[in-house]
């Protein structure tokens, strides 16, 4: 079975510009989440998307955003970028159950820079 | 206000020797936990978890313990090798959340000697 799926692996962003990611999940996942990394804060939550709905938000302004789309796909996207953006964008994937949380697994990231 | 803490950034262990990471966690609201393990350039590969119903889950050579009255976790691998050497993350996640959203900590460096 193929992994989580990020691209463009590497951006290279202005200040000011906006930036659109994207990640392909684990085929029959259906929950798909969004982290940043950076060395300061660590890894953080940014939201997560499930049949196409945002489900949770994390603590980031409104100027990043995301979607979900039918076949499970989803894209961040981070508008008026700012040098404090520069991070490792990560997104994760999801078997859906229950209720509760159940393991994700992990795409290998975009490295987005803002210069 | 950090919810999920590992207080040891780093951790070298000689091959073949039991290595332990710790984590603690502050929010009583935190029923199931998670370790990944990450390289360089790498997204968080998935290691093993734990439910609040157990207090131990044990998967090859790692296991995890949970001590809910301290609210405390710990990975232990058991023997250690070289290949084991990466920076290894706990996470936490409230079951009342009907969704998937992980606080981590902030990640120990663990380094195997051959």
């Amino acid at each position: 079975k193929a992994g989580v799926t990020q691209t463009p692996r590497y951006l290279i962003k202005t200040r000011g510009q906006q930036v659109t990611l994207s990640c392909s999940p684990i085929s029959g996942h259906r929950s798909v989440s969004w982290y940043q990394q950076t060395p300061g804060q660590g890894l953080q939550f940014l939201f997560e998307y499930f049949s196409e709905t945002q489900r949770n938000k994390g603590n980031f302004p409104g100027r990043f955003s995301g979607r979900q789309f039918s076949n499970s796909r989803s894209e961040m996207n981070v508008s008026t970028l700012e040098l404090g953006d520069s991070a490792l964008y990560l997104c994760a994937s999801s078997l859906e159950g229950q209720g509760g949380s159940y393991e994700q697994y992990f795409g290998p990231g975009t490295r987005l820079t803002v210069t | 206000d950090q919810q999920v803490k590992q207080n040891s950034p780093s951790l070298s262990v000689q091959e073949g020797r039991i290595s332990i990471l710790n984590c603690d966690y502050t929010n009583s609201m935190f029923d199931y936990f998670l370790w990944y393990k990450k390289y360089p350039a790498e997204g968080p590969t998935f290691l093993i978890s734990i439910s609040s119903i157990k207090d131990k889950n044990e998967d090859g050579r790692f296991t995890v313990f949970l001590n809910k009255s301290a609210k405390h976790l710990s990975l232990h691998i058991v023997p250690s090798q070289p290949g084991d050497s990466a920076v290894y993350f706990c996470a936490a996640s409230p079951r009342w959340n009907a969704g998937n959203m992980l606080t981590f900590g902030g990640g120990t460096r663990l380094m195997v000697k051959p």
